[in-house]
């Protein structure tokens, strides 16, 4: 059973223009949340966070949008650039009272092609 | 400062084999995870560990066991080696434990 849902495996979208992507969880624990960029034969980069306490969070280009009533949240890239071609994974953490943050619950990641 | 490093980068191994990943954290990183990534089941969570303690662990047979040593350094090894370990392994660290930072990762093929 997925808790953290990526609906999109792919998303084309005109260089200067938004990219939206979209990720769906099923855990109303989870209290954070992260978006990172995977290029090919490279690991995860972390590019955004929200806490949960949030609804927004604006870095540069990027901004993350958390709706919790609908347990949704977005990553809005503007604007694209041919090298955000990537693919895009939602993670989630949920507290874990023993002390540990370490477990991220990943989706299945969405692939964005920035056309020229 | 350095990211976080993996070695080997790729290794190749037989069933029944076991293997062993090496992963050293960014300076200051205390927290460190396992991650393996396959086509099939996308990137799942193996363990953390913390202060040379495992904190956390996934859903991954015994075969699969990790240690942290002092300098915050970690290996994970992989007993009896079966074709379906064939991923790619990802470590992870952290100082908050939240945001993590990623190696290159490991790609281990068993034939």
């Amino acid at each position: 059973d997925q808790q953290v849902k990526q609906n999109s495996p792919s998303l084309s979208v005109q260089e200067g223009r938004i990219s939206i992507l979209n990720c769906d969880y099923t855990n109303s624990m989870f209290d954070y949340f992260l978006w990172y960029k995977k290029y090919p034969a490279e690991g995860p980069t972390f590019l955004i966070s929200i806490s949960s306490i949030k609804d927004k969070n604006e870095d540069g280009r990027f901004t993350v949008f958390l709706n919790k009533s609908a347990k949704h949240l977005s990553l809005h890239i503007v604007p694209s650039q041919p090298g955000d071609s990537a693919v895009y994974f939602c993670a989630a953490s949920e507290p874990n009272y023993g002390g540990s943050q370490g477990n991220l619950i990943f989706g299945k990641g969405t692939k964005l092609s920035v056309k020229p | 400062k350095a990211g976080v490093t993996q070695t080997p980068r790729y290794l190749i191994k037989t069933r029944g084999q076991q293997v062993t990943l090496s992963c050293s954290p960014i300076s200051g990183h205390r927290s460190v995870s396992w991650y393996q990534q396959t086509p099939g089941q996308g990137l799942q969570f193996l363990f953390e560990y913390f202060s040379e303690t495992q904190r956390n662990k996934g859903n991954f047979p015994g075969r699969f066991s990790g240690r942290q040593f002092s300098n915050s350094r970690s290996e994970m090894n992989v007993s009896t080696l079966e074709l379906g370990d064939s991923a790619l392994y990802l470590c992870a660290s952290s100082y908050s434990g939240y945001e993590q930072y990623f190696g290159p990762g490991t790609r281990l093929t068993v034939t």
